[in-house]
């Protein structure tokens, strides 16, 4: 049982240019969640889904898309990256939105765009 | 609308040493609050949760939080901190948008330093 894996931990891309975070689950979860961290400011969630085939914006969703076509893996896109977008992307699911139930953290990816 | 503040940035506290966390939240329902800590480059781990009954909570670590209502809080403490303990702490509420679905909202954080 691996958790909540986040492929890659580590990237690097020029102003412009497109790219794809992959979160995977193996705990069955319905609810998956996209967040970003800066320094300062805490989690912020971008987006998040409540079951497979379906998304829903969060606080801070300009300039990402996401998909979730299988319940196991929720994608996280930029198709034109800025400097803003430099930060640490976290991933989390839970079984539920909310109640007794958590949310899991995978180890995140840190990207820089220059 | 729905916040966290941690009033606290940074916290430094000597080894063996008392801690305490402060996290206030402003949510008109009744909430649902989490603690959780990272480790310098690691991703967030849960360390105790609060969502009804008895107000003080005990999680992993040593760790406990006690719930207020009047005051809007949940602070986290330990009664003797160790070095391993330094990290970041978020404080969290769960917002629920109706029926099962909510999310997170976090504060911004604490650091803490522990001496030795």
């Amino acid at each position: 049982n691996a958790g909540v894996t986040q492929t890659p931990k580590f990237r690097v891309l020029k102003t412009g240019q497109s790219m794809t975070l992959l979160c995977a689950q193996d705990m069955n979860h319905e609810y998956m969640y996209w967040y970003r961290q800066d320094p300062g400011m805490g989690l912020r969630l971008i987006h998040y889904s409540v079951g497979e085939g379906t998304t829903a914006k969060g606080e801070v969703p300009d300039g990402y898309n996401v998909s979730r076509l299988k319940k196991q893996n929720f994608l996280l896109g930029l198709e034109s990256a800025a400097p803003s977008q430099t930060s640490v992307y976290f991933c989390a699911s839970n079984l539920e939105g909310l109640g007794p139930d958590t949310q899991y953290f995978g180890p995140g990816t840190r990207l820089t765009v220059l | 609308a729905q916040s966290v503040t941690q009033p606290d940035i940074h916290i430094t506290v000597s080894e063996g040493a008392s801690l305490e966390l402060r996290c206030n939240y402003s949510y008109g329902a009744t909430p649902y609050l989490f603690w959780y800590v990272q480790s310098p480059g690691q991703g967030l781990q849960l360390l105790l949760k609060y969502f009804s009954g008895d107000t003080l909570v005990q999680g992993i670590k040593g760790f406990e939080a006690e719930f207020k209502r009047s005051q809007s809080s949940f602070n986290l403490r330990k009664p003797s901190v160790h070095w391993s303990d330094a990290a970041e702490y978020f404080c969290a509420v769960g917002v629920n948008y109706g029926g099962s679905q909510g999310n997170l909202i976090f504060g911004k954080g604490t650091k803490l330093s522990v001496k030795p």
